[in-house]
């Protein structure tokens, strides 16, 4: 069975602060792809970033960077120097490579950035 | 903009009613994904339609239906409403009918329903 833990329902930070948003997954597939989305407060989920099990390298996008560790079946996101624009909830997904298993999502983390 | 069309944004309807949220992908993807998204869900997977055809069905309950029509866009019917189907819905869209995972999303459509 496949399934997305994201332990954090609810953070909060002060603008400029790091903050890290903690992905668990599970899955028997030897082959996925890993996800994020952001879901601001109007409402649409807006696709962040793929990554697929083959490619352990984080990978850094201006102020966001992600860091996978097969290992502990762990895909975290950070974002450097929060603004209030990150505000929003936080998505993150697990997609088998086979089959046509859909996209499964953890519970999401509300990320509440205050000036 | 993600280029997924959802209507209507918001319906109140009472229970024991039938509604009809409608989905128009990207110009291009032939695939349409439907989640519910709900407090205590979280997001759900529905079902899924690859170019007019079923592909993949999720917890969709039986008082639910969708379909895809020919010109790739897609109906979410859900009958004899009860108060729990007040939720979120959102369609999603894809190219590929195997489900590569990038799925552009729909601004959703809220259900109340009293």
């Amino acid at each position: 069975a496949q399934k997305v833990t994201q332990a954090q329902t609810e953070i909060s930070v002060v603008e400029k602060e790091d903050v890290t948003l903690d992905c668990v997954y599970e899955t028997r597939d030897t082959t996925y792809y890993l996800f994020w989305y952001k879901q601001p407060p109007s409402g649409e989920l807006v696709f962040l970033i793929r990554r697929n099990s083959f490619d352990e390298q984080n990978e850094i996008s201006g102020r966001y960077s992600w860091n996978f560790q097969k290992s502990t079946s762990s895909f975290n996101f950070t974002i450097t120097a929060s603004q209030v624009v990150d505000s929003a909830v936080y998505f993150c997904a697990l997609l088998p490579f086979s089959g046509n298993t859909p996209l499964v999502f953890g519970k999401g983390t509300r990320l509440s950035v205050i000036a | 903009d993600s280029g997924v069309t959802q209507t209507p944004k918001h319906l109140i309807t009472a229970t024991g009613q039938r509604v009809t949220l409608r989905c128009s992908p990207r110009s291009g993807d032939l695939s349409v994904y439907w989640y519910q998204q709900s407090l205590d869900q979280g997001l759900q997977f529905l079902i899924q339609y690859y170019n007019g055809e079923e592909r993949a069905k999720g917890n969709i309950l039986e008082r639910f239906s969708a379909q895809q029509f020919p010109d790739l866009h897609s109906e979410l019917n859900l009958s004899s409403l009860e108060l729990g189907d007040s939720a979120l819905y959102f369609c999603a869209s894809s190219v590929a009918g195997s489900n590569t995972g990038e799925l552009f999303f729909g601004e959703g459509s809220r259900l109340t329903v009293l």
